[in-house]
Formats: structure tokens, C-alpha cells, sequence
């Protein structure tokens, strides 16, 4: 079965930092590039990062970049955001995302989430 | 950044309804489309990419259509489990992904 679970979310301090991870599983890991989209109630779905298989094209949304990392290890089939600087507006829900590119390009899997909370 | 806007905001049906949302984006985006649907606590569902191609697995009262910046999710003859919050998203490029703000589709 294709799976991806999140760990790693949890409750921290504004400025503080927080590392995610996500664990893939049932796919050959190293074949898809691999986001990280998070979810609040009142900004509904937003990409965040983005790094393609081989880790050598990465991207991130503006309101993320210079204060988020993505990385992955293929070997451990494991993708990863390290995450600093944090403020409120980073508390949401964040899911580990598998893209398929090409013409049908698209989000097809998600993992089940993991809820950051900056509050003081 | 492109934007998409999602029309109706909010969508009241009932079972065997036939029921249109649309997805509106501020620039041409070809049929780089996805459609997905998302029930409380639960993660976003593929239904739809390339604006028209159902994913497998997605029943056929599913359908989508358009392109360029106008777009359609149809869904034939609604079940109660379809009653859920539906966002399109745009893949046109990286790093401009964009979601539209959702349509929640509740039971009338």
C-alpha cells in the first residue's frame, strides 16, 4: 500500500523551530518529487515546498522561503521540512505530498497530516 | 502569483442532486487542473487532473471539464458520501502552485 505518515508536529514558541518528517512507504520513493502543503481554517490549502527526486531542484512559497528547509533522504525513503523562525501564521496543519508530473501532473497522495501550533 | 476563484463558496444539495462547481484562474494555465475532495480530519483526495482525466479508483458521477482559465467539477447525481469540501489547484509551474479557496458542499 502507498503511505506517507507525518511526525513531528507539536506545539512551539514564536521564533522557535520544529523539524517534520515523513516516512514513505508501497512506492520507489526516489521516482517522485515530493511536497509539503499546509492547511489553516482561515487560509484553506497552501503550497509550501517542493523537491524533485534527486534533490536537485527545490522550491518554496515566499512566505516560507528563508526560514524553511525541505530535504530528503532516498535511502531512508523519508522527506523532511525543517522549519525556523516560526509565528503564528506557520500553525496549520502540514501533509507530506507526492506529485506526478508530466501532462497529468498532480497531488495524488497525501499523507494524513501533522498539526504545528506556534502560540506563547 | 496566479490566482483561482472558486464559485460557489458554499454548495446546498441533496442526495441525487446533479451539482457544478467552477474554478475561475487569473491567468492562462492550459489544463493544469486538479480538482480534490476533502471530508473533516481527513487529507485532501485526488479526484480529477489534467482538468478532465478521473483518478482511478474515483466514481464516474465525477467529471471535470475546461481550459485555459475557466474550469468545471460535475458531479452527476450526488451520494451521501460525496457531501465534502472540494478545492481545484493549479500545476502550471513551480513555484506558483496555487489552491482555490474550496467549495463546501453540504446536504439540503
Amino acid at each position: 500500500e502507498v503511505q506517507l505518515v507525518e511526525s513531528g508536529g507539536g506545539s512551539v514558541q514564536p521564533g522557535g523551530s520544529l523539524r517534520l518528517s515523513c516516512a514513505a512507504s508501497g512506492f520507489t520513493f526516489s521516482n517522485y518529487n515530493m511536497n509539503w502543503v499546509r492547511q489553516t481554517p482561515g487560509k484553506g490549502l497552501e503550497w509550501v515546498s517542493y523537491i524533485t527526486g534527486s534533490t536537485n531542484i527545490i522550491f518554496y512559497a515566499d512566505s516560507v522561503k528563508g526560514r524553511f528547509t525541505i530535504s530528503r533522504d532516498n535511502a531512508e525513503n523519508s522527506l523532511f521540512l525543517q522549519m525556523s523562525s516560526l509565528g503564528d501564521e506557520d500553525t496549520a496543519v502540514y501533509y507530506c505530498v507526492r506529485a506526478v508530473g508530466g501532462t497529468g501532473r498532480a497531488f495524488d497522495v497525501w499523507g494524513q497530516g501533522t498539526l504545528v501550533t506556534v502560540s506563547s | 502569483d496566479i490566482q483561482l476563484t472558486q464559485s460557489p463558496s458554499f454548495l446546498s444539495a441533496s442526495v441525487g442532486d446533479r451539482v457544478t462547481i467552477t474554478c475561475r484562474a487569473s491567468q492562462d494555465i492550459s489544463n493544469y487542473l486538479a480538482w480534490y475532495q476533502q471530508k473533516p480530519g481527513k487529507a485532501p483526495k485526488l479526484l480529477i487532473y489534467a482538468a478532465s482525466t478521473l483518478q482511478s479508483g474515483v466514481p464516474s458521477r465525477f467529471s471535470g471539464s475546461g481550459s485555459g482559465t475557466e474550469f468545471t467539477l460535475t458531479v452527476t447525481s450526488l451520494q451521501p458520501e460525496d457531501f465534502a469540501t472540494y478545492y481545484c489547484q493549479q500545476l502550471d509551474r513551480y513555484p506558483s502552485l496555487t489552491f482555490g479557496g474550496g467549495t463546501k458542499v453540504e446536504i439540503k
